[in-house]
């Protein structure tokens, strides 16, 4: 059964850093590009990042809305994706999912909240 | 960035009636390999989105009949053909065939 779990989420204060872990299970994790998806409260569903399979030489893409200060990297070893996020804003505050794949993501972690507050 | 427009983006409907949502895309969504990635999700209250359609009109394991996708270049539609108490929750469509990804603003289906 594919499964993602993402973890780390929590309450931290503005500027400070805070890194998600997003662990697969039940396909071959180093095959499939991660993205993630993140949806502040009450609102809609934003594009944040994605990593792409060591075939495409695992590279990084950002929403501009977090370019310079999140990035994504991945250990293929032990089928888990992270997020790292810098200079958080409150903006920020929002449920982050990884998921399986880019153009059709198809399996979705349940979400970690973060949430941004003095 | 490519926009997706969705509507209605609230759609009060009856049990056994069927509904229809639209999505509209600022740019053509097909790609140099010829397909054409736009998906729907359906996202129930506190639940993770699932998807149900990819690739315009291909439904996922699972997914009711009563579900169907359908459209071409910029314009979709999602169909539930006889809508149930289950459906209710927000739908979105989603694009992934241009850098970055981009979902609709969401349409909100209620039991009437």
């Amino acid at each position: 059964e594919v499964q993602l779990v993402e973890s780390g989420g929590g309450l931290v204060q503005p500027g400070r850093s805070l890194r998600l872990s997003c662990t697969a299970s039940g396909f071959s994790f180093g095959d499939y590009t991660v993205t993630w998806v993140r949806q502040a409260p009450g609102k809609g569903l934003e594009w944040v990042g994605i990593i792409r399979s060591k075939t495409y030489s695992g590279t990084t893409e950002y929403a501009a809305s977090v370019k310079g200060r999140f990035s994504i990297s991945r250990d293929d070893s032990r089928s888990i994706a992270y997020l790292q996020m810098n200079s958080l804003k409150t903006e920020d505050t929002a449920v982050y999912y990884c998921t399986r794949g880019r153009r059709e993501p198809d399996y979705w972690g349940q979400g970690t909240l973060v949430t941004v507050s003095s | 960035d490519v926009v997706m427009t969705q509507s209605p983006l609230s759609l009060p409907v009856i049990l056994g009636q069927p509904a229809s949502i639209s999505c509209r895309s600022s740019q053509s969504l097909v790609y140099s390999d010829g397909n054409t990635y736009l998906n729907w999700f359906h996202q129930r209250p506190g639940q993770s989105p699932r998807r149900l359609i990819y690739k315009v009109s291909n439904r996922d394991s699972g997914v009711p009949d009563r579900f169907s996708g359908s459209g071409s270049g910029t314009d979709f539609t999602l169909k539930i053909s006889r809508v149930e108490a289950e459906d209710v929750g927000v739908y979105y469509c989603m694009q992934g065939t241009h850098w970055p990804g981009a979902f609709g603003q969401g349409t909100k289906v209620e039991i009437k």
